[in-house]
């Protein structure tokens, strides 16, 4: 059975960085695209971007280009989502989710999700 | 960017009544549409995906259809366990994707 599991709860300061961790267990790590998505407070949800980690490749909403980067390491079967410039609108629930099919044929739809990780960011 | 609209915003109902979801895309995603569930607290669950295709060890009581800018989210008969808020996704266009805004199923 698929597992991600995301670190913990962070409080940043308006102009710092956060950087998420997503470790997954259970699966083929390497041949799965691992997307980031993020939840407002009672708002809905948004993509991030994603990574390929066989291929080391990112793909990033265009909302977030020169703001976030994705990387993943193969060795702990980790991704990481990490956001700088935070402002108060970043505070959000990040999620990490797993694409539904190998990353030759990737769907984009997702099936496995970590448990979120609250970002709140306030001076 | 491809915008989608969901509606109702919110779906009063009884257990046991039938629920339909509506999503609209601002332009054609062909069949390429996912539909999700999410429970407070929760991780959003796939359940529909290429717009009628179940996911693996979703109830047949959940169907979906429809294709190009018009779907529908079916939950034939509800169980206590499916009022939530449902999102629907589009790949069209994938490595983008965008989400619905979300109806919330809640109890009439």
């Amino acid at each position: 059975q698929v597992q991600l599991v995301q670190s913990g709860a962070e409080v940043k300061k308006p102009g710092s960085s956060v950087k998420v961790s997503c470790k997954a267990s259970g699966g083929t790590f390497s041949s799965y695209a691992i997307s980031w998505v993020r939840q407002a407070p009672g708002q809905g949800l948004e993509w991030m971007g994603r990574i390929i980690p066989i291929l080391g490749i990112a793909n990033y909403a265009q909302k977030f280009q020169g703001r976030v980067t994705i990387t993943a390491d193969k060795s702990t079967s980790t991704a990481y989502m990490e956001l700088s410039s935070l402002r108060s609108e970043d505070t959000a629930v990040y999620y990490c989710a797993r694409d539904s099919t190998n990353y030759y044929d990737s769907s984009g739809y997702l099936d496995y999700w970590g448990q979120g990780t609250l970002v709140t960011v306030s001076s | 960017e491809i915008v989608l609209t969901q509606s109702p915003a919110t779906l009063s109902l009884s257990p046991g009544e039938r629920a339909t979801l509506s999503c609209r895309a601002s332009q054609s995603v062909s069949s390429y549409l996912a539909w999700y569930q999410q429970k407070p607290g929760q991780a959003p669950r796939l359940l529909i995906y290429d717009a009628s295709n179940r996911a693996t060890g979703i109830p047949a009581r959940f169907s979906g259809s429809g294709s190009g800018t018009d779907f529908t989210l079916t939950i034939s008969s509800l169980e206590p366990e499916d009022f939530a808020v449902y999102y629907c996704q589009q790949r069209s266009n994938w490595p983008s994707t965008t989400f619905g805004p979300g109806t919330k199923v809640d109890i009439k």
